[in-house]
């Protein structure tokens, strides 16, 4: 059973770069099948994917975000990674990463998600 | 990309059936079987419910069950239980230029 496990500051400045990395365990990142997400939830409001990536380092982001996203991925920590750069208020969100099933396609299985604070 | 359109809340009794609608365009839910709906309780992680339209993950209730007529995909839940009470979450392939989207979520009361 795979898991998924958000770590990283929980409190970002307006204007710099907010830093997320997921730990998988449970399940190599080195799989064929998977692409590894970032959806993230502001407070009281919906869903939205940030961007999915997978472990050879391809990559697609949401078109709304991408001037601001970069991910990575690490496969000798099983870890994949999230940066968002210039953030403002409006990025106060809880971010989950997630497992992708193929591309473009459904998220089977999610980090418990961890809230980022954009905040002076 | 605007989201899918989802009822802010949806209600129902103990043992009754209900629905969720999800309306998308044709250029997102009309295009592709690539519909999932997920389950997310209050402070939890969003649960997969289905995905490609209709297709049940092991461990999700029979009394789930999901469908899609054109721009519109549907989530119905049977035999009402307490525990349904949650947020209910659809999302869509929307091509190779915006990708996933999601509905806004539907607050599913049990009365």
């Amino acid at each position: 059973q795979v898991q998924l496990q958000e770590s990283g500051p929980r409190l970002a400045k307006p204007s710099e770069t907010l830093s997320l990395t997921c730990s998988v365990s449970g399940g190599s990142i080195k799989s064929d099948t998977f692409y590894w997400a970032w959806i993230r939830q502001p407070p009281g409001r919906g869903l939205e994917w940030i961007g999915s990536i997978y472990y050879s380092g391809s990559r697609y982001y949401n078109p709304s975000l991408k001037s601001r996203v970069t991910m990575s991925v690490d496969t000798s920590k099983n870890q994949f990674s999230l940066m968002m750069r210039s953030v403002t208020a409006a990025d106060t969100a809880v971010y989950f990463c997630a497992r992708e099933v193929g591309s473009n396609s459904y998220f089977d299985s999610w980090g418990q998600g961890t809230l980022v604070t954009v905040s002076s | 990309q605007s989201a899918l359109t989802q009822p802010a809340s949806v209600s129902g009794s103990l043992g009754q059936l209900i629905t969720i609608s999800c309306t998308g365009t044709s250029s997102d839910v009309g295009s592709y079987n690539l519909v999932s709906w997920y389950q997310q309780q209050p402070g939890k992680a969003p649960k997969l419910m289905f995905y490609e339209v209709n297709k049940r993950p092991s461990g999700v209730s029979n009394r789930f069950s999901a469908s899609k007529s054109g721009n519109t995909a549907s989530l119905t839940i049977s035999g009402l239980q307490a525990e349904d009470e949650a947020e209910y979450y659809c999302s869509s392939y929307a091509g190779s230029n915006t990708f996933t989207i999601f509905g806004g979520g539907s607050y599913l009361t049990v009365l």
